[in-house]
């Protein structure tokens, strides 16, 4: 069954570095999600992309956030400058249509020292 | 505003049970809305999803139903096993955003 693939699973930065949160969404999805989910709380929805470009975005999306489709087939998270309080797992998602359903990866556990 | 609740918040049962998790939403205007499953420290793993002309949804031992005019699904589990431990999710997908709103989930533990 195809797959959303996420790396790494396990990042640690120092606060104030950059980090890239990478995902290969499903190679026939067309809408792309990044959430997140910050111990113990609510899986909370960042952004929406589609069509290259963002669709929607949460107001934890600020300027310090951006996305990127690289190519054909990666899918970007980018922090410039991280904080204590960007600790969080954070999952990418994908879905054909706005309708069927999404297919979420395994997750990026990112700790923020 | 799309709010999403779950109750109750957690629940342990003996094996071999039948139980019900309760969803409810306060915007009914849903395109659909989708049950996870999240073990410890992992992704979401899809179980079931309704669009919001359906009344349910049914795979294995899972049944999930929509009310979408009171603003409630529920999520049967039949013949609960330990494997079943987890904590489980309902997410709704508002008509008018691109974006799924999550609930605080249902922390499951099935005992032998």
């Amino acid at each position: 069954e195809p797959e959303v693939t996420q790396t790494p699973s396990h990042q640690v930065t120092q606060m104030g570095q950059e980090v890239i949160l990478r995902c290969v969404p499903i190679s026939n999805h067309l809408y792309f999600y990044w959430y997140r989910q910050i111990l113990g709380q609510k899986v909370e929805f960042l952004v929406s992309f589609y069509n290259n470009e963002i669709s929607e975005k949460s107001e934890i999306f600020d300027d310090q956030f951006s996305v990127e489709r690289p190519d054909g087939s990666n899918f970007t998270l980018k922090i410039r400058s991280t904080k204590l309080e960007d600790s969080a797992m954070y999952f990418c998602a994908s879905s054909g249509a706005r309708g069927p359903g999404y297919t979420f990866g395994s997750g990026t556990r990112l700790t923020v020292v | 505003k799309q709010e999403v609740t779950q109750i109750p918040a957690a629940l342990s049962v003996p094996e071999g049970e039948n139980l019900v998790l309760n969803c409810s939403f306060t915007d009914s205007a849903i395109y659909n809305l989708q049950w996870f499953r999240q073990d410890p420290g992992k992704g979401l793993t899809s179980l079931l999803l309704i669009q919001s002309s359906q009344r349910e949804q049914t795979s294995g031992r899972l049944n999930a139903s929509l009310d979408k005019s009171s603003g409630r699904s529920t999520l049967y589990i039949a013949a609960s096993q330990p494997g079943d431990s987890a904590t489980y999710l309902c997410a709704v997908h508002t008509g008018t955003a691109s974006k799924l709103t999550f609930g605080t989930g249902t922390r499951l533990q099935v005992t032998l």
